[in-house]
């Protein structure tokens, strides 16, 4: 099975509108660190927002916000106000134990274009 | 935060050839150094976890013989492709994590490569 999960190969939203990036996971360890990256076309990746799995908020940075649904194993990014430099790939990670030095695991990611 | 820089940032070269990608960390000694190949439009996928002063540990798939993997020193680890063919063409990213409890992985800015 698919460790993480992005059903949405391309998105489009309005300039200034919100827009939700899905994203659910697979794990069998009750410990887990799930992650969002911005790829833009130079192919850095860039790091967004983070969400452990026995935080009991969601978490935020900015204009970011992880929708955290522990029961349905989804972890959404939520981007506010949505500007054109917004216009990348997005992509999903997760994870397992405790071990910063445990291996990621990425979705296929999501292809973000914000429309002026 | 921690810097991890890769070197070269774009390389073409013939069939037949090796290329060396080198991948440092800036400001910190990482211990463990992750390799990563993304074909165009797709997800990272993992080829090996090298730890310094050991062997690299290669994923499924991934040929030892041909992604030559040395990480000889807690700053630097290398990638070489040897006898490089138009499938090896790709982008490959590195990420870097410190020895400490808790200390995080960071990305590097990728490697294109190209095989003519």
């Amino acid at each position: 099975a698919q460790k993480i999960t992005q059903t949405q190969p391309g998105m489009f939203v309005q300039e200034k509108e919100a827009v939700t990036l899905d994203c659910t996971y697979d794990t069998s360890d009750p410990s887990y660190g799930l992650f969002w990256y911005k790829q833009p076309s130079s192919g850095e990746m860039i790091f967004l927002i983070y969400q452990g799995s026995y935080d009991q908020q969601n978490a935020t940075e900015g204009r970011y916000s992880l929708n955290f649904q522990k029961a349905r194993k989804s972890a959404n990014l939520v981007i506010s106000a949505s500007q054109l430099g917004d216009s990348a790939m997005y992509f999903c990670a997760m994870r397992e134990g405790r071990n910063t030095g445990n291996q990621f695991y990425f979705g296929t990611g999501t292809s973000l274009t914000v429309i002026p | 935060g921690a810097v991890v820089s890769q070197h070269p940032s774009r390389v073409i070269c013939k069939s037949g050839t090796s290329v060396k990608i080198e991948c440092r960390s800036l400001d910190f000694q990482a211990t463990t150094m992750f390799w990563y190949r993304q074909f165009p439009k797709q997800s990272l996928m993992l080829m090996a976890t090298s730890n310094e002063g050991s062997k690299a540990t290669y994923e499924q798939g991934v040929e030892k013989d041909k992604f030559l993997i040395n990480h000889a020193s807690l700053t630097l680890s290398t990638l070489t492709v040897t006898s490089a063919h138009p499938e090896d063409s790709s982008f490959y990213i590195c990420s870097a994590r410190g020895g400490a409890p808790g200390n995080e992985q960071f990305f590097g800015p990728g490697t294109r490569l190209t095989v003519l």
